[in-house]
């Protein structure tokens, strides 16, 4: 597709169950990156992938959260037994090359609004 | 921990005035980046400005950029209400391949 896409854009759970967030990079986009935004707050980084690696996991808030990517193309976000507190927006952007020199610009996809009862 | 932080957190403008928000940040940088976000949505990319440039326009957007003070601002000329959103800074790290970080952002309001 022509932009960052994501999958679902909104999902309703209940305390405890697991959910499982999709994202579609722009094709060819090498570095991808999730983030986490409560209502009215700033972004809140997560995870970042070059490639199918995940140099540094330490942004992901407990060991409920987890996220791959395959093929250097399409990521999940897994969070486990959802607490109440993971209730926001979780967006998932991609770019060409990370830490380019040229600017390593990030597309963003319209988000998944994660709501946990 | 975040590197860039904005302000004024929040900004009420009438439309046609210009609105002026700043960014500040605290290791060096290759480049500056500002981006825009309706409604709690995605970001969408502003404007970009290295570190060896100090001023920047694109239309109605004017950005510079004190890398002596590790600040930067952007300014939107004659504001109208469709520029009412989110703003925010981020900033790459002259440390090798890592993230942009994000400021938290300052939340405009263009009234009519």
């Amino acid at each position: 597709g022509a932009g960052v896409s994501q999958s679902p854009s909104n999902k309703v759970t209940e305390k405890g169950k697991d959910v499982e967030l999709r994202c579609d990079p722009i094709s060819g986009h090498t570095a991808l990156y999730w983030y986490r935004q409560s209502l009215g707050q700033g972004l809140e980084f997560l995870i970042y992938f070059q490639g199918n690696s995940a140099p540094d996991k330490s942004g992901l808030p407990s060991d409920r959260f987890s996220a791959e990517r395959t093929g250097g193309s399409v990521s999940t976000l897994t969070i486990q037994r959802t607490q109440q507190e993971d209730s926001a927006v979780y967006l998932c952007a991609s770019s060409l090359e990370l830490g380019s020199l040229r600017g390593d610009t990030q597309y963003f996809g319209p988000g998944t609004r994660l709501t946990v009862l | 921990s975040q590197q860039g932080e904005e302000d004024p957190q929040a900004l009420s403008i009438q439309e046609g005035e210009n609105a002026t928000m700043n960014c500040s940040y605290k290791t060096s940088i290759n480049n500056l980046q500002w981006y825009r976000q309706n409604s709690g949505r995605g970001l969408v990319h502003l404007i970009l400005i290295r570190s060896n440039e100090r001023e920047k326009h694109s239309g109605r957007l004017r950005v510079t950029l004190d890398t002596s003070k590790k600040s930067s601002s952007l300014l939107i000329t004659a504001s109208r209400a469709a520029d009412t959103a989110s703003y925010f800074c981020a900033s790459d790290r002259n440390s090798g391949n890592t993230p942009l970080v994000f400021g938290k952002g300052t939340r405009l309001s263009v009234i009519a």
